[in-house]
């Protein structure tokens, strides 16, 4: 299976700041990369697909890059809504594989 | 709009099985494949199973294989998850999911999601 590693695991920040939350693929996986945003006890949101395209109704300032096995998630500028954890996942394989996760915090 | 509604979640012992039921509206069911993610207390997201929109290719996680059977009924737009030989360390929240593309023949990602249903398996 294809191990995917994010970190940091937690992220202290304030509103306003520029977060970047990073995932790496054990294998080669190009672009096949999603990012989920999950609130506690709420399901995941769908926020990014093949690792930078911009899910429908998803706010601009979140954006995805990279390729290969290293892959960025980027918020330009905090909102107090984007306090929440993280994930990616991998389609490569048809073998799903969810990172760990980032919790992004208040500072 | 689109929308999905998991049942069926609950407790029961070790060894146990539970059918997990996820009711969709909003979008054309038969077109599009499902999903079931489920999360333990405190813990990240774990894929456990994903079906074809036609029902055709089932695939699972290493962890369920053998043990979970995922199935659909495109007439009444449901997908299920039938869940055998239940351990503790399968207690999680279940959320059924769909697949974010019409017609693809393989798992990729998840667009819309349920609120989950909460399966505790202990004596």
């Amino acid at each position: 299976d294809i191990q995917m590693t994010q970190s940091p695991s937690t992220l202290s920040a304030s509103v306003g700041d520029r977060v970047t939350i990073i995932c790496r693929a054990s294998q080669s996986i190009s672009s096949w990369l999603a990012w989920y945003q999950q609130k506690p006890g709420k399901a995941p949101k769908l926020l990014i697909y093949k690792a930078s395209s911009l899910e429908s109704g998803v706010p601009s300032r979140f954006s995805g890059s990279g390729s290969g096995t290293e892959f960025t998630l980027t918020i330009s500028s905090l909102q107090p809504d984007d306090f929440a954890t993280y994930y990616c996942q991998q389609y490569n394989s048809y073998l799903l594989t969810f990172g760990g996760g980032t919790k992004v915090e208040v500072k | 709009q689109v929308q999905l509604v998991e049942s069926g979640g609950g407790v029961v012992q070790p060894g146990g099985s539970l059918r997990l039921s996820c009711a969709a509206s909003g979008f054309t069911f038969s077109g599009y494949g499902m999903h079931w993610v489920r999360q333990a207390p405190g813990k990240g997201l774990e894929w456990v199973a994903f079906i074809r929109y036609d029902g055709s290719s089932k695939y699972y996680a290493d962890s369920v294989k053998g043990r979970f059977t995922i199935s659909r009924d495109n007439s009444k737009n449901t997908v299920y998850l039938q869940m055998n030989s239940l351990r503790p360390e399968d207690t999680a929240v279940c959320f059924c999911a769909k697949e974010g593309l019409a017609h693809r023949a393989l798992s990729e990602y998840m667009d819309v999601w349920g609120k989950g249903t909460t399966v505790t398996v202990s004596s």
